[in-house]
């Protein structure tokens, strides 16, 4: 596609449930982030691939967070046994290999009620 | 997680007033880039600057790379509605896998 796709765009949740947040990025694109955005605040990092590889997940919060991008494109976000402080927007980025412009997606709104 | 500091936090302006906002990091970056964001919506890259000292336009819009690549600015003339928004700076590392945002700046024009 000529953008990032995310979905679904809207999630709404029930404690303790788990989700799974899908992220399409521009094609060709090596690189691929996943943020987290709470409101009023700036895009927090949680993750970073490059192809399959899952180079950087040092933000990510905790061990209920999980990423993964099996065949280098596709990448899916899993939040299990999710929580009330889980409720954000999660964003997917992508850039080429340079990584000197990186592009988002509108995001996945997650709400945990 | 690491954030940039931005300022203002928000700005309330009249229709037509030139705005300015700015980034500081304690970190030196390679690449700064500012992002709009719309409610409900993604970032959208606004600008990309790749050498400190680099001044680039786009339209109303005018960001420079700091000689000490650890700031950036970035102005907007002659305001209108649609730039209504929230504006973000972000900082690329020479390692192109770090890439850091700013607390934002919230700005309202009014009409």
């Amino acid at each position: 596609g000529a953008g990032v796709s995310q979905s679904p765009r809207y999630k709404v949740a029930k404690r303790g449930q788990d989700v799974a947040l899908r992220c399409d990025p521009i094609s060709g694109h090596v690189s691929l982030f996943w943020y987290q955005q709470a409101l009023g605040q700036g895009p927090e990092f949680l993750t970073y691939f490059q192809n399959e590889a899952q180079l950087d997940k040092s933000g990510l919060p905790s061990d209920r967070f999980f990423a993964e991008r099996p065949e280098g494109s596709v990448s899916t976000l899993k939040i299990q046994r999710t929580q009330q402080e889980d409720s954000a927007v999660y964003l997917c980025a992508s850039s080429t290999t340079s990584g000197n412009t990186i592009y988002f997606g509108e995001g996945s709104w997650l709400t945990v009620v | 997680g690491q954030q940039l500091n931005q300022s203002p936090q928000s700005m309330f302006i009249q229709e037509g007033e030139d705005v300015s906002m700015n980034c500081t990091s304690s970190s030196i970056f390679n690449t700064w880039l500012w992002y709009k964001q719309d409610p409900g919506e993604g970032p959208v890259l606004l600008i990309a600057l790749y050498k400190a000292g680099e001044l680039t336009s786009n339209g109303r819009l005018t960001a420079q790379f700091g000689i000490t690549r650890k700031d950036s600015f970035l102005n907007i003339s002659a305001s209108i509605p649609s730039d209504v928004g929230i504006y973000f700076c972000a900082g690329i590392s020479n390692t192109g896998n770090q890439f850091y945002f700013g607390t934002g700046t919230s700005l309202t024009v009014i009409p």
